[in-house]
C-alpha cells in the first residue's frame, strides 16, 4: 500500500541524547515536510524539502536538522534532545510543493 | 497577523449543521485546505478550494471562500458522530509554497 512510513511509532529519550526520526514514502513525491503537533499550538512546520537535494527551514527549525539525499527518505535529527521537544512528529509529502499533503501516522516522542 | 486563526472548540447536535471558520494570512495562497484528524491518527485531506473559487460543494461538505476578508469556512451538513474530530485549516505561504496550519478546531457532537 502506497504511503508514508514513520519510525519509530513512539520513543522515550533522555535529554541530551541524539535521535533520528525516520520517514519514507513510496509515492515518488517531490516535496516532503516535518511538522510537530502540540496541544493548543496545532501543527507547526519544522523543515521541508521541495525536491531531493534541497531543504528549507519552517516555523520552528531550531534544534532540528534534516537531509534529503534521495526522493524517498527525509530523516529528522535532534542533535541533543531537550524536554521542550516532547511532541508528536508528523512527516508529510506532496507530489509537488504547495499541493495537498499526505501524512504519516506520527511519532510520539517524549524527552525526559 | 502572522497566524492562521481558528476557534479551538465547537459543539453541535447530531443532525445539525457544523460551521468551522478560519482566517488565513496570505492573499496569494493558491489553494486553501481543510484537513481532518481523528483521535490517534495523522491528518487526512478533507477538501480544498482553489483561490479563484468562492464556493465548493462535495456531498455534505461546503467550503466558502471570502478572499477580500481572507476568510474560509467549512460547513458539514447533517453532522454525524463520525464527524467528531479536529479540523485544520491550511494555507500556502512564501515563495517555497510552504503549507501552514491553523491550531485546529475540535468538533464535539452532542447526542
Amino acid at each position: 500500500i502506497a504511503g508514508i512510513t514513520q519510525a519509530p511509532t513512539s520513543q522515550i529519550l533522555a535529554a541530551g541524547r541524539r535521535m533520528t526520526l525516520r520517514c519514507t514514502q513510496d509515492m515518488r513525491h517531490n516535496a516532503m515536510y516535518w511538522y510537530r503537533q502540540d496541544l493548543g499550538l496545532g501543527l507547526r512546520l519544522i523543515h521541508y524539502s521541495n525536491t531531493a537535494g534541497t531543504t528549507g527551514k519552517g516555523e520552528v527549525p531550531d534544534g532540528y536538522s534534516v537531509s534529503r539525499a534521495n526522493t524517498d527518505d527525509f530523516p529528522l535529527t535532534l542533535a541533543s534532545a531537550v524536554p521542550s521537544q516532547t511532541s508528536v512528529y508528523f512527516c508529510a509529502s506532496s507530489e509537488v510543493q504547495g499541493l495537498a499533503l499526505h501524512f504519516g501516522n506520527g511519532t510520539r516522542l517524549t524527552v525526559t | 497577523g502572522e497566524d492562521v486563526e481558528q476557534s479551538l472548540f465547537l459543539s453541535v447536535r447530531e443532525g445539525d449543521s457544523s460551521v468551522i471558520n478560519c482566517t488565513y494570512t496570505d492573499s496569494s495562497s493558491t489553494y486553501l485546505y481543510w484537513y481532518k484528524q481523528e483521535p490517534g491518527a495523522g491528518l487526512q485531506l478533507l477538501t480544498y478550494i482553489f483561490s479563484n473559487m468562492d464556493m465548493k460543494q462535495d456531498q455534505r461538505l461546503t467550503v466558502l471562500l471570502n478572499k477580500k476578508d481572507k476568510h474560509l469556512s467549512l460547513r458539514i451538513a447533517d453532522t454525524q458522530t463520525g464527524d467528531s474530530a479536529i479540523y485544520f485549516c491550511a494555507e500556502i505561504i512564501g515563495r517555497d509554497d510552504k503549507i501552514i496550519f491553523g491550531k485546529g478546531t475540535r468538533l464535539h457532537i452532542l447526542p
